[in-house]
């Protein structure tokens, strides 16, 4: 099976932009979950998605907003970009919700100047 | 909440040597434990997990880990490692039921000497 993809790969933006990442799972994964990356921060969780839905949310702010369509591909948005946005935007897709067996994807690594 | 302690920031190893990358957590039960690795630039790959069961866990390649209810760890071994090890090893920790956020600890370098 092909594994989760995610492009871009590497995105360049300036303050206050908008930026949109998107993530294909692993064939018949109905749960995508998304991550920031920073070399301060870790990892930290953003949100789940599962059968469309937004199950879970981490502690960000709303200009972090994602959705999941029909074929389980999701999509990450972040308005109003910060400096402090520049990281490493992983995706996740797992079988299940709730198992916490996850495969990534390389991420898409985005730079707010 | 759960939380995951990885002690070690950096950790360095002359190749053929044994390895031993510590992971302590905090949750009021047992959990799902994973230990993942990442190479630059890239993403995460599943190492190996324990969910229930057999306390020592096998992964892929050549790495285990054993849970350890009584000390609240899951240390990642390996035997002999090789140079194409060096990465960065995250531990991570998943709640059993209901809803579900992962936590990583903050990962642990791993650097080969050749």
């Amino acid at each position: 099976k092909a594994g989760v993809t995610q492009t871009p790969r590497y995105l360049i933006k300036t303050r206050g932009q908008q930026v949109t990442l998107s993530c294909s799972p692993i064939s018949g994964h109905r749960s995508v979950s998304w991550y920031q990356q920073t070399p301060g921060q870790g990892l930290q969780f953003l949100f789940e998605y599962f059968s469309e839905t937004q199950r879970n949310k981490g502690n960000f702010p709303g200009r972090f907003s994602g959705r999941q369509f029909s074929n389980s591909r999701s999509e990450m948005n972040v308005s109003t970009l910060e400096l402090g946005d520049s990281a490493l935007y992983l995706c996740a897709s797992s079988l299940e919700q709730g198992r916490g067996e996850q495969y990534f994807g390389p991420g898409t690594r985005l730079t707010v100047t | 909440a759960q939380s995951v302690t990885q002690p070690d920031i950096h950790i360095t190893v002359s190749e053929g040597a044994s390895l031993e990358l510590r992971c302590n957590y905090s949750y009021g039960a047992t959990p799902y434990l994973f230990w993942y690795v990442q190479s630059p630039g890239q993403g995460l790959q599943l190492l190996l997990k324990y969910f229930s069961g057999d306390t020592l866990v096998q992964g892929i390649k050549g790495f285990e880990a054993e849970f350890k209810r009584s000390q609240s760890s899951f240390n990642l071994r390996k035997p002999s490692v090789h140079w194409s090890d060096a990465a960065e090893y995250f531990c991570a920790v998943g709640a059993r039921g209901g809803s579900y956020i992962p936590t990583f600890g903050r990962g642990t370098s791993l650097i080969v000497h050749p």
